[in-house]
């Protein structure tokens, strides 16, 4: 079945930009909608984005000045970038793939395990 | 954005008890509404979407409907495992948006 694995670096300066990849197995990227979501310690979920397989995104106005969500079909990968962070983007931040139906979307059903993130100098 | 507010924010039920909580959003979703578990260390999973439709492997005791203008997720009989944090998500408009979560605890 399709499995998701987050990758990069656990610490991130602040000022400095914050790269996160998630690899997709089991199943072609293609064809999908995948977000990627964060969780501030002891806190809430926060949607970060979302990206087509044909790379047509969808950002959280609140993140977006500083975002970027790419996807690379022939590593079966998208990945994040958030620029300019400071320590309120620590996090656990999980990607997930975001289900389309003909007219709306239908949940995240899959979810990497997610990985830590902590901006400190 | 759409704000979704949960209620209660925690509770403590034993073994067996019929457990429900409640998501409002702060403007109309349509049906556009989803359900996650999530336990401690672990990636939110989905339970229920649009409303009312289970996820594919998720046991039938769990439930959910609309009510009004509210949402419920209802466990008909709490087992051990429903422990941890339940949050609604709307998939309606964008950004998605998530509940501040139900803390769940086994008495």
């Amino acid at each position: 079945q399709v499995q998701l694995q987050e990758s990069g670096p656990g610490l991130v300066k602040p000022s400095e930009t914050l790269s996160l990849t998630c690899t997709v197995s089991g199943d072609s990227i293609t064809g999908y909608h995948w977000s990627w979501v964060r969780q501030p310690p002891g806190g809430g979920l926060e949607w970060i984005g979302y990206i087509y397989y044909n790379g047509v995104t969808n950002y959280n106005p609140s993140l977006k000045s500083r975002l970027t969500i790419s996807v690379d079909l022939s590593k079966n990968q998208f990945s994040l970038k958030l620029g300019s962070v400071t320590a309120a983007d620590t996090a656990d931040y999980y990607c997930a793939r975001d289900r389309r139906g003909a007219n709306y979307f239908y949940g995240m059903d899959v979810w990497g395990q997610g990985t830590t993130v902590t901006v400190s100098s | 954005d759409t704000q979704m507010t949960q209620s209660p924010s925690s509770l403590s039920a034993s073994v067996g008890d019929r457990v429900t909580i409640t998501c409002r959003a702060s403007q109309s979703i349509n049906t556009y509404l989803n359900w996650y578990h999530q336990q401690p260390g672990k990636a939110p999973k989905l339970l229920i979407y649009a409303t009312s439709t289970l996820q594919r492997g998720v046991p039938s005791r769990f439930s959910g409907r609309p009510s009004g203008t509210d949402f419920t997720l209802t466990i008909s009989s709490l087992q051990p495992e429903d422990f941890g944090v339940y949050y609604c998500q709307q998939s309606h408009t964008a950004p998605w948006t998530f509940g501040q979560g139900t803390r769940v605890d086994i008495k």
